[in-house]
């Protein structure tokens, strides 16, 4: 089973920043944050990930809490091309990847 | 194009027949998944490589499920016998035994068993 824990879906107008949470309570020490998504028939593509410390790059930035028991995504400024199923995973540095089901972002013209 | 390539991109089976899907992963890449996901569900683990060794397996590669790698380079997925519950999509992905575990997937495999 997922260890996280998303909404299943959330709306964001274009150029908007878009704000996905993520619950990982039981997350382990050594264990990583990863962010996916999956654009409508696609394989899911890799976003960012973080251990402790909060990340940026040039797709996205991601927040993890003091107590890295839940994360944000930050998209800063969506556009429609970013509508699609985000996934929080939480995992090892070498493991398989277990995904959920994710949180459908939709972006509003 | 240098990311992961799966062939062929759709499938059309009947069943009681054998499949037979191919992922060629990122050419430096060691590690090589395969996943398969049904409509309105995450991806879910099969198996995968490390080389051409095949590492871990999941409870849901019944015996009618094979999967190689024979020379550490490209891998096959065989699904004998297929039954309607097998149509999915079916995808693979690589990534470096080195370092932090960034999965990079192919398009996938739709697989649709009448």
């Amino acid at each position: 089973d997922a260890k996280t824990t998303q909404p299943p879906s959330m709306d964001c107008a274009e150029g908007r920043a878009a704000n996905l949470p993520c619950n990982h309570s039981t997350i382990s020490g050594n264990e990583y944050v990863y962010w996916y998504r999956q654009i409508h028939s696609q394989g899911p593509q890799y976003i960012i990930h973080g251990l402790k410390n909060n990340e940026t790059n040039e797709m996205a930035s991601l927040i993890i809490t003091e107590d890295r028991k839940s994360s944000t995504l930050i998209l800063p400024h969506a556009t429609l091309r970013d509508t699609a199923v985000y996934y929080c995973i939480v995992g090892g540095a070498t493991n398989k990847l277990i995904f959920g089901t994710g949180t459908l972002l939709a972006v509003q013209p | 194009d240098t990311g992961v390539s799966q062939d062929p991109r759709h499938k059309i089976t009947k069943r009681g027949q054998n499949v037979t899907f191919r992922c060629d992963p990122i050419s430096e890449h060691n590690r090589l998944y395969w996943y398969r996901q049904t409509l309105g569900q995450g991806p879910e683990f099969l198996t995968y490589f490390q080389n051409e060794a095949q590492l871990e397996k999941s409870r849901l590669l019944s015996d009618r499920f094979s999967a190689e790698r024979p020379k550490g380079s490209f891998s096959t997925l065989e699904i004998q016998r297929t039954e309607q519950g097998d149509s999915a999509m079916y995808l693979c992905a690589s990534s470096l035994a080195a370092g932090i575990n960034i999965q990079y997937f192919g398009a996938g495999t739709r697989l649709s068993v009448l």
